[in-house]
């Protein structure tokens, strides 16, 4: 356990779904992040948030939309996503002095 | 950040120690080396980092070269449970809000056998 939890912990959605995902950490951190993992493919960075900002953002596609609406709890909103989009998901959090992140279980997303 | 070369895979018996090694003959000084590693379907875990003396803790050790442009994470007795594909990443401390990227490459897949 890391101390980041990620729900749900799969998903299956069609296509026209509007879903979200959760990320949750309670270790005082104030960064957090969403990486995304394709099959055979290495982790991408796609939003960075520092202190409730967002810092980074990936030329990732407007059908990913992330909220952070405090140093907790991360979201990642997602609308008429693609097959391709399956993936996995994952948050991590790190604190504001290190570039250790911690990362959650993430979610394994499927898009029919 | 600094480029890393890792062996695409390894095996190592259970109970012997693993020696992961990492090229970054790009290196500059004020870059460190990171060690995360991912078993299967789950978050990547974070191991162990260095700027430039060897590093130890109660999961690895960092043995990293004089010159810095190699390094090597030594798993002191492999168990199973230590099967995973191990990420040497090397990069500058963020400073200042900015550089937040953890750039993952492929990895090398250790796999421990009984």
């Amino acid at each position: 356990e890391t101390g980041v939890t990620q729900t749900p912990r799969h998903l299956v959605m069609g296509m026209t779904n509007k879903k979200s995902l959760k990320c949750e950490q309670h270790l005082g951190h104030n960064a957090m992040y969403w990486y995304k993992q394709s099959a055979k493919k290495p982790l991408e960075l796609m939003f960075v948030y520092s202190l409730e900002e967002r810092v980074e953002n990936n030329s990732v596609p407007s059908r990913f939309s992330p909220e952070c609406p405090n140093s907790s709890h991360l979201f990642l909103h997602l609308h008429t996503l693609q097959p391709e989009d399956s993936a996995l998901y994952l948050c991590a959090s790190s604190p504001e002095h290190t570039d250790t992140q911690y990362f959650g279980p993430g979610t394994r997303l499927t898009v029919l | 950040d600094a480029k890393t070369t890792q062996p695409t895979s390894m095996d190592c018996a259970e109970g012997r120690a693993a020696n992961l090694p990492c090229n970054h003959s790009t290196i500059s000084g004020n870059e460190y080396v990171y060690w995360y590693r991912q078993i299967h379907s789950q978050g990547p875990q974070y191991i162990i980092h260095g700027l430039k003396n060897n590093e130890t803790n109660e999961m690895a050790s960092l043995i990293i070269t004089e010159d810095r442009k190699s390094s090597t994470l030594i798993l002191p007795h492999a168990t199973l449970r230590d099967t995973a594909v191990y990420y040497c990443i090397v990069r500058t401390l963020r400073s200042g809000g900015s550089n937040y990227k953890l750039t993952f490459g492929k990895g090398t897949l250790l796999t421990v056998n009984p």
